[in-house]
């Protein structure tokens, strides 16, 4: 399986962009990232995720690089109550029950 | 929609005692995951089915750990006898189908074994 390498930690000042980097320079031609967030004390709750295109939803936006080898998250407008731990994941077709979650990056949104 | 529904929420237990962790999950998904997350940690899969089989088991101790999913609806995990490295969050997420729909997680519960 692919694996993920992400920064154990991020600081971001409230109301400004937050970009989550993460590497996955494994990763195949039929695998997607997909990226999670964990508020403490509560599961991990889904983001987005995307193939090659950059992906924008109403939480946040996912850019991946030409060659996939990494991607970063965005967050446009950081709240305090984005601070979490965020994991990106990589997985495909026929390794979907084992994507590796890592531990992921603990950011922390200060005001 | 309904999210996936775990309990207990928290579960204290003396070590070489039994306890089982039940998970709902939302209503129409067929593929279950058990996990595991240890304090500071991400989340380790246990277990994954799809309806009633079980297809990927190969990261859950079978010594001590069980888990059954009846009519491919909810699942109970188990676990006898507790051992103290056992203490960690018990996650479960389902998914609309194993290979790329997104998994929806439940908040877990808390084991710790004493």
């Amino acid at each position: 399986d692919a694996k993920t390498t992400q920064p154990p930690s991020m600081d971001c000042a409230e109301g400004r962009a937050a970009n989550l980097p993460c590497n996955h320079s494994t990763i195949s031609g039929n695998e997607y990232v997909y990226w999670y967030r964990q508020i403490h004390s509560q599961g991990p709750q889904y983001i987005i995720h995307g193939l090659k295109n950059n992906e924008t939803n109403e939480m946040a936006s996912l850019i991946i690089t030409e060659d996939r080898k990494s991607s970063t998250l965005i967050l446009p407008h950081a709240t305090l109550r984005d601070t979490a731990v965020y994991y990106c994941i990589v997985r495909g077709r026929y390794n979907a029950g084992k994507s590796t979650f890592g531990d992921g990056t603990t950011l922390t949104v200060k005001p | 929609e309904a999210g996936v529904v775990q309990s207990p929420r928290y579960k204290i237990i003396e070590k070489k005692q039994p306890v089982a962790f039940w998970c709902n999950p939302i209503s129409g998904h067929n593929t279950l995951y058990w996990y595991r997350q240890n304090l500071g940690q991400g989340p380790e899969l246990l277990i994954r089915y799809e309806n009633e089989e079980a297809v990927d088991d190969s990261q859950l101790p079978k010594d001590r750990f069980s888990a059954e999913r009846l009519k491919g609806v909810d699942s109970t995990l188990k676990i006898q006898p507790a051992e103290l490295g056992d203490s960690a969050v018990y996650l479960c997420a389902s998914s609309l189908e194993a290979r790329m729909s997104p998994l929806h997680f439940g908040n877990g519960t808390r084991l710790t074994v004493t």
